[in-house]
């Protein structure tokens, strides 16, 4: 089953320009993931939050979570061309290990 | 160090013959995951070992399906009298383990069933 929806589930924006792609969820959750995957290739994690976390920075990415209202963004500033790929939100809920996984955003950089 | 292996890359086969695909983790890593993805789809959890033992196999669609992990390490996923449905990319990842802790992606399998 899936718990996380990504929206929109498809982006396509200039090179250069900032990317935003959300993430919603249904239960409480132990942490959010966030996930990069090119075309053909194995998925790629990018930054793990906590549940007790509200934002974090990874070099040009940026991931908030809000628990109240159990969603999640990841921006990506200043968009390559590389960066075109599909992302995916995945959630860890108490003790299970086991991540939900949502249906991805797929993004295009155009160049 | 290396990362997650998959092999084969590709796997053409037909209706009711049987599979075997590979998944070599990132050594040390002692939780191996197999997921199933479709075109468009987020990755679908089939089975979860922690060590030699499968800890959850509630994934696996049907009794076609069976998984192993001998020695903790390498695992096979094995498909019975594959059907057209079973056409997937089939995902293996590894993680150390801990609860929530990141999962490292292999590139996958592709099999397609004619």
């Amino acid at each position: 089953s899936q718990q996380g929806e990504e929206d929109p589930q498809a982006l396509s924006i200039q090179e250069g320009e900032n990317a935003t792609m959300n993430c919603s969820y249904k239960t409480s959750i132990n942490n959010l993931q966030w996930y990069r995957q090119n075309s053909g290739r194995g998925l790629v994690h990018l930054i793990l939050i906590r549940s007790n976390e509200r934002e974090k920075h990874s070099g040009r990415l940026r991931v908030t979570l809000d628990t109240s209202k159990k969603s999640s963004s990841l921006l990506i500033t200043a968009s390559r061309a590389a960066d075109t790929a599909s992302y995916f939100c995945a959630t860890v809920r108490g003790s299970n290990y086991q991540l939900i996984w949502g249906a991805g955003t797929k993004l295009i950089i155009k160049p | 160090g290396a990362g997650v292996s998959q092999t084969p890359s590709n796997k053409v086969t037909e209706k009711g013959k049987y599979v075997e695909l590979r998944c070599d983790p990132i050594s040390g890593h002692t939780a191996l995951y197999w997921y199933r993805q479709s075109l468009g789809q987020g990755p679908e959890f089939l089975i979860y070992f922690q060590g030699t033992g499968a800890a959850d196999d509630s994934g696996l669609p049907n009794d076609r399906f069976f998984a192993v992990r001998p020695e903790g390490s390498v695992s096979t996923l094995k498909i019975q009298r594959t059907e057209r449905g079973d056409s997937a990319v089939y995902l293996c990842a590894s993680s150390s383990g801990d609860r929530g802790s990141p999962l490292h992606f292999g590139n996958g399998t592709r099999l397609t069933v004619t």
